[in-house]
Parts: structure tokens; sequence; C-alpha cells
């Protein structure tokens, strides 16, 4: 089963352009964590962010939480056509060490 | 550092016969994780391991499934006998352990195809 779903399923844009993708979950976490997928490289983890934290940035990604809606964003700037891949979202269920990953937004970036 | 290693990246069986996956984690992580894949979803996990002790197999189907992890390092994942659903990408992952604010370190994973 999976707790989280990744909004929306698919995305294009070009290059330059900002991508938004959402993930929403039912549980209260621990913590949620998004990954990149791509041929080349399989899963790759992104970026962390606490039960207890709203923003995040690294480089160009950041990531807000708002643990009440129970959602979480990714925003991804100044795209580039490496970033074609598929984003995933995983929640920790407080504390269990589970991870349980969403659905997955495809993100295209058309050069 | 070398990352997660897996084999074989690919394995086309018949069904009903066995198969075998492999995971050599990162050197030092305690945690061990087998994921499911299936086209266009998220991994599910099967099982846990922290060091040689399977904590989470809640998802591993026990009837045709089983997994090992000797001496807490190199893992293995039998499917006996394989069905058609069981086509899917397999992957291991590790982390340090210890806490649940680690990242997960994946491997390439192995392809399954069951015929």
């Amino acid at each position: 089963s999976q707790q989280g779903e990744e909004d929306p399923q698919a995305l294009s844009i070009q290059e330059g352009e900002n991508a938004t993708m959402n993930c929403s979950y039912k549980t209260s976490i621990n913590n949620l964590q998004w990954y990149r997928q791509n041929s080349g490289r399989g899963l790759v983890h992104l970026i962390l962010i606490r039960s207890n934290e709203r923003e995040k940035h690294s480089g160009r990604l950041r990531v807000t939480l708002d643990t009440s809606k129970k959602s979480s964003s990714l925003l991804i700037t100044a795209s580039r056509a490496a970033d074609t891949a598929s984003y995933f979202c995983a929640t920790d269920t407080s504390g269990t060490y589970k991870y349980i990953f969403g659905t997955g937004t495809r993100l295209k970036v058309l050069a | 550092e070398a990352g997660v290693v897996q084999s074989p990246r690919y394995k086309i069986i018949e069904k009903k016969q066995p198969v075998a996956f492999w995971c050599n984690p990162i050197s030092g992580h305690n945690t061990l994780y087998w994921y499911l894949q299936n086209l266009g979803q998220g991994p599910e996990l099967l099982i846990r391991y922290e060091n040689e002790e399977a904590v989470d197999d809640s998802q591993l189907p026990k009837d045709r499934f089983s997994a090992e992890r000797l001496k807490g390092v190199d893992s293995t994942l039998k499917i006996q006998p394989a069905e058609l659903g069981d086509s899917a990408v397999y992957l291991c992952a590790s982390s340090p352990g210890g806490s649940s604010y680690n990242e997960q370190f994946f491997g390439p994973g192995t392809r399954l195809t069951v015929l």
C-alpha cells in the first residue's frame, strides 16, 4: 500500500521554468524525504525535512511541509533537461523506520 | 565510496522457477531494505534488516518469498516458485541505521521478468 500520493502524476515544462510537485500523506510522520529516479542513476535521495520543520532548501530545491494538511511540496527552480526524472516522496511514520513511498510525479524538462 | 551493489541486473525466468537476488550494502550500513517496484509506482517495502535481524517483514509474502542477511552484511532475497505477477524491479537500499533521519542509498535494482 502507498501512503503518499504525488500530484501531478506527470508534468512537462520548458527548460528554465520552475517545477512544483506535491505530496499528500495520511498518517502522522517523523520526517518526509524526496527522492529522484531516472534510468541512469536509479533512486537518489534529494532532501529530508523533519516534522518540526516548515521549509528547507538545497541548491535549486525548496521543500515545504504542512503537517496540519499532511502535505509537502517540492519546488525545482530554473529546471534543466537533466532534471527529467520521476520524483517520489517517502514518509517515515512516527519513527517506525518504515518508509512508505508515494506514487511519484514524472517530470519532463524540454530543452 | 562504493554504492549499493545488486546482482543480477536483469533476470528472465519461467513461472514456477526459483530466483534469487543478491545485495551488498554500503560498508558500515547496519540497516538494509528490500523493496519491490512495479512499473509506474513507487517502491514498496518487503523487508527491513537491522544488522542480521529482520525487524519488519510484515509485507513479505512468506509463502513464496524468503530473505536472509548472514553476518549482517550481504543479503539475499529469494522467490520460490515465481509467479507471473512477480515481474517487477527489486531494489535494495541501505542506511547507516540508528536514526529515522538517515537517507537511504539505493542500488540499481534487479529487473525480473517472469514468463
